[in-house]
């Protein structure tokens, strides 16, 4: 089955610093997708960045990065120049063929002024 | 940008009332979903629709759930006796194709059974 750990239930850090968020995943498959999601109090659902399992390069989205490691199922998240609106809970989510989406328990990120 | 909207926001119903959740994908997206998040605990899968089937189910998607597209923009999440235990956010979800395309989540109805 998959499944996807996030071991971090809350992370802090301060403004304008950088931050890694981890995340470690099980599948079987070879062919899959990895994303992060952010979800603010609002609790609205908001795709930060996306990885293909396929691609080596490690994906970038502004001041957001990933280490992608597959040997060792890592898929951690590097927000760099914290922002107070970064403040949110993150969700590290795996999907595989049809669309079943398994997301970790999440982790609360706090952004301190 | 497009986006996937769910209406209402906030539903209270009665334990054993029938609800009815309503969602309008992306016009173009192809893939619809339903995940619930119980408050405190991760977002679960719930069922992915397809083509006017469901493609895929959880075990949490039992028979007192089911889903509809009854005119090609609305998607809706059905629960036919509630309990206690079905409160929490739903939140509907769209995508363009299958595989790499990531889906685009709605706002999230807050379901509160009493």
């Amino acid at each position: 089955a998959q499944t996807v750990t996030q071991s971090q239930p809350e992370m802090s850090v301060q403004e304008a610093e950088t931050v890694t968020l981890s995340c470690t995943y099980d599948t079987s498959e070879s062919d899959y997708y990895l994303f992060w999601y952010k979800q603010p109090p609002s609790r609205q659902m908001i795709l930060v960045i996306r990885q293909e399992a396929y691609k080596q390069q490690n994906a970038t989205e502004n001041r957001f990065s990933v280490n992608f490691q597959k040997a060792a199922k890592s898929f951690s998240l590097k927000i760099s120049d914290s922002q107070l609106g970064d403040a949110a809970m993150y969700f590290c989510a795996c999907i595989q063929g049809a669309q079943k989406l398994v997301f970790g328990q999440g982790t609360r990120l706090t952004i301190n002024p | 940008e497009p986006e996937v909207t769910q209406t209402p926001s906030h539903q209270v119903t009665q334990m054993g009332q029938e609800v009815i959740l309503r969602c309008v994908p992306i016009s173009n997206h192809l893939y619809f979903y339903w995940y619930r998040q119980i408050l405190g605990q991760k977002v679960e899968f719930l069922v992915s629709f397809y083509n006017n089937e469901i493609s895929e189910k959880s075990e949490i998607f039992d028979d007192q759930f089911s889903v509809e597209r009854p005119d090609g923009s609305n998607f809706t999440l059905k629960i036919r006796s509630t309990k206690l235990e079905d409160s929490a956010m739903y939140f509907c979800a769209s995508s363009e194709l299958e595989g790499n395309s990531p889906l685009h989540f709605g706002n999230g109805t807050r379901l509160t059974v009493t």
